[in-house]
């Protein structure tokens, strides 16, 4: 049964800090992994996808990398703002399966 | 970009009564749905997974007969909240997967429930 940690759970930076934000998963046989947003009584906001065959995808400041090999993905964000506070949840997708997420990162940025 | 548009966003009932939640895909077809509750600070749980022409899957635990899923067309899923109880004020979430290649999968805005 696929299980997904996210690491760590809550996290407060100050404006500026770059960071990164860890998911790991126990079986490698994913066919994509995606990092989501969460803003406190919203739904969720895909920021991005990363297909089993890539290694890396970039949206502006965040880059998402994925090691299937290890089970392993980071999202990196650069240059964190106060409006990139909220949780961050990465979910992997097994094919024809709902997606598994971990509980998710509370990301909090300090003005 | 892909939208999933989830209606309402809000609603209040009276205990007993019976509630529908929308869930639209709306440029995109997608035989898959999913739907999802959250409580307060925790992650999202999925409740069961709704198929297009056939019987929703639900998880262990979720009751079918109170949690009513219809998937009538390839763009729309529905969520009945049935005999609601304050237990059952939630915020629901659907996703919806895109059908075309890659499958991503999109997230509508969340439904607040609140049973009163």
């Amino acid at each position: 049964k696929q299980e997904v940690t996210q690491i760590p759970a809550a996290l407060s930076v100050p404006e500026g800090e770059n960071l990164v934000l860890n998911c790991s998963f126990t079986d490698s046989a994913i066919y994509n992994l995606q990092w989501f947003r969460q803003d406190p009584g919203k739904g969720l906001t895909s920021l991005l996808l990363i297909q089993s065959s890539q290694r890396e995808q970039t949206s502006g400041r965040l880059n998402a990398s994925l090691d299937k090999s290890s089970g392993r993905s980071t999202l990196y964000i650069a240059a964190s703002q106060p409006g990139d506070s909220a949780t961050y949840l990465c979910a992997v997708f097994s094919g024809n399966t709902p997606l598994v997420f971990g509980k998710g990162t509370r990301l909090s940025v300090i003005a | 970009g892909a939208v999933v548009s989830q209606h309402p966003s809000w609603v209040i009932c009276k205990s007993g009564t019976s509630v529908k939640i929308e869930c639209r895909s709306l440029d995109f077809q997608a035989t898959t749905m999913f739907w999802y509750r959250q409580f307060p600070k925790q992650s999202l749980m999925l409740m069961a997974t709704s198929n297009e022409g056939s019987k929703a899957t639900y998880e262990q635990g979720v009751e079918k007969d109170k949690f009513l899923i219809n998937h009538a067309s390839l763009t729309l899923s529905t969520l009945t909240v049935t005999s609601a109880h304050p237990e059952d004020s939630s915020f629901y979430i659907c996703s919806a997967r895109d059908d075309r290649v890659g499958n991503t999968i999109y997230f509508g805005e969340g439904s607040w429930l609140t049973v009163v």
